[in-house]
């Protein structure tokens, strides 16, 4: 079945980069998303990209998407302490005609 | 842009009680939406499909009658837990699929649900 993983947990210092990397198995993958999650709250859609697409920048997030090797991951430049939080990568693919969400990583920014 | 609105946002409630969420899409029509378990530390889990005007698609291991789910309009959906105990205790999102563009998935600000 469909499968997405991610590293569990991720600390950075304030203003240095965040990498959060994604890896999935569906390779009818059409779109591949991220989302942030803030404690107590719903999940809030960041960004997300094609599947034909290897790159996509937005403001400070830049995603990168290696189809071959079904790997995904999201950069944000110059983390602040309002990027802690949990990131959800998820992938919508043909097959279930679903979401399948990662387990999320845990994103600590220590000033 | 699209905005989804789940309420209540936080339930406190005697066990053998039931309770109903609320789900709208604000500013478009959504005919799939989609609830969502998640526990403390944990992903989302997919309960169940909501499909305007037909009965709902549960996911394996998850109690039809338990969770009841009404989506009668194409901005509406509902979750009905029904005899809600202890280990129904959950902070339950749903979220919803524009018809229209059909991408993305726009979710709620979720409902945490303690069942004392």
């Amino acid at each position: 079945g469909e499968d997405v993983e991610q590293s569990l947990f991720l600390s950075v210092r304030e203003g240095d980069s965040s990498v959060i990397n994604c890896t999935y198995t569906d390779s009818s993958s059409t779109y591949l998303y991220w989302y942030k999650q803030e404690p107590g709250a719903g999940l809030q859609l960041l960004t997300y990209i094609f599947s034909n697409m290897d790159m996509k920048q937005d403001q400070r997030l830049t995603v990168l998407l290696n189809k071959k090797d079904k790997h995904l991951s999201l950069r944000i430049a110059d983390t602040q302490t309002g990027d802690s939080a949990i990131y959800f990568c998820a992938e919508f693919g043909n097959y279930g005609q679903n979401f399948v969400f990662g387990p999320g990583t845990r994103l600590s920014v220590l000033p | 842009g699209a905005v989804v609105s789940q309420h209540p946002s936080r339930v406190i409630c005697k066990s053998g009680t039931s309770v109903k969420i609320e789900c709208r899409s604000l500013d478009f029509q959504a005919t799939t939406m989609f609830w969502y378990r998640q526990f403390p530390k944990q992903s989302l889990m997919l309960m169940a499909t909501s499909n305007e005007g037909s009965k709902a698609t549960y996911e394996q291991g998850v109690e039809k009658d338990k969770f009841l789910i009404n989506h009668a309009s194409l901005t509406l959906s509902t979750l009905t837990v029904t005899s809600a105990h202890p280990e129904d205790s959950s902070f339950y999102i749903c979220s919803a699929r524009d018809a229209v563009s059909n991408q993305p998935q726009h979710f709620g600000d979720g409902t945490r649900l303690s069942i004392l």
